[in-house]
């Protein structure tokens, strides 16, 4: 079974663009949640979605957006992008909305801004 | 709300030798608590959790963790390293906060464990 993929695994972007990041669940995934880490750094909540909707949101500006698809696949926007965005940008995903399980974690998307 | 405090930011050990990893939470609500590894350049990989039920909880590649609800800690422990060990590990807590949770984790800073021959 494929687990969580993400794409692009590497981007380069300049500062004021705007970048979109994919995200596909495992398979019968209802939960899609999005991680910033910075590089030294441990993982910083940014979006949960469960069933389309957003359920949570973390300490991010409104630059940063989500949505979630009706296959559950996931895409994060991040507009007017900054130096200190660069990071890598982690999907995780589960069955349920608790986080209380743990999830499933993609191997990521590593943003650079320049 | 809920906080990790890893205390150590780098555990250097020769192989064969015990592994300590150390974790201290804070948490109002019953907690659910986890390890996570993450080797260079790749995503993060659970390696044990606990979830109220036996508060020594064994994990993937001959890791376990104890939960001590006295002295809020979760500390990783392993008995013997072995060099494929060499990875960063990350204490995560996530708060059943009154039956509902928006599906948060949060992370500690990370331990960057060594392994020398």
């Amino acid at each position: 079974d494929a687990g969580v993929t993400q794409s692009p695994t590497h981007l380069i972007k300049t500062r004021g663009q705007q970048v979109t990041l994919r995200c596909s669940p495992i398979s019968g995934h209802k939960s899609v949640s999005w991680y910033q880490q910075v590089l030294g750094q441990g993982p910083q909540f940014i979006f949960q979605y469960y069933e389309k909707e957003e359920r949570g949101r973390g300490n991010f500006p409104d630059r940063f957006s989500a949505r979630q698809f009706p296959n559950y696949s996931s895409e994060l926007n991040v507009n007017a992008l900054l130096l200190g965005d660069s990071a890598l940008y982690l999907c995780a995903s589960s069955i349920v909305r608790s986080a209380n399980y743990g999830y499933t974690f993609g191997s990521g998307t590593r943003l650079t801004v320049v | 709300a809920q906080s990790v405090t890893q205390l150590d930011s780098h555990v250097s050990v020769s192989e064969g030798t015990p592994v300590l990893l150390r974790c201290n939470y804070s948490s109002s609500y019953s907690p659910s608590l986890f390890w996570y590894v993450q080797h260079p350049n790749k995503g993060l990989q659970l390696l044990l959790k606990y979830t109220s039920a036996a508060t020594l909880v064994k994990g993937i590649n001959g890791f376990e963790a104890e939960f001590k609800k006295s002295e809020t800690s979760f500390h990783l422990t392993k008995p013997s390293a072995h060099m494929s060990d060499a990875a960063e590990y990350f204490c995560v807590v996530s708060e059943d906060a009154g039956g509902t949770s928006y599906g948060k984790l949060t992370f500690g800073q990370g331990t960057i464990l060594t392994v020398h021959p």
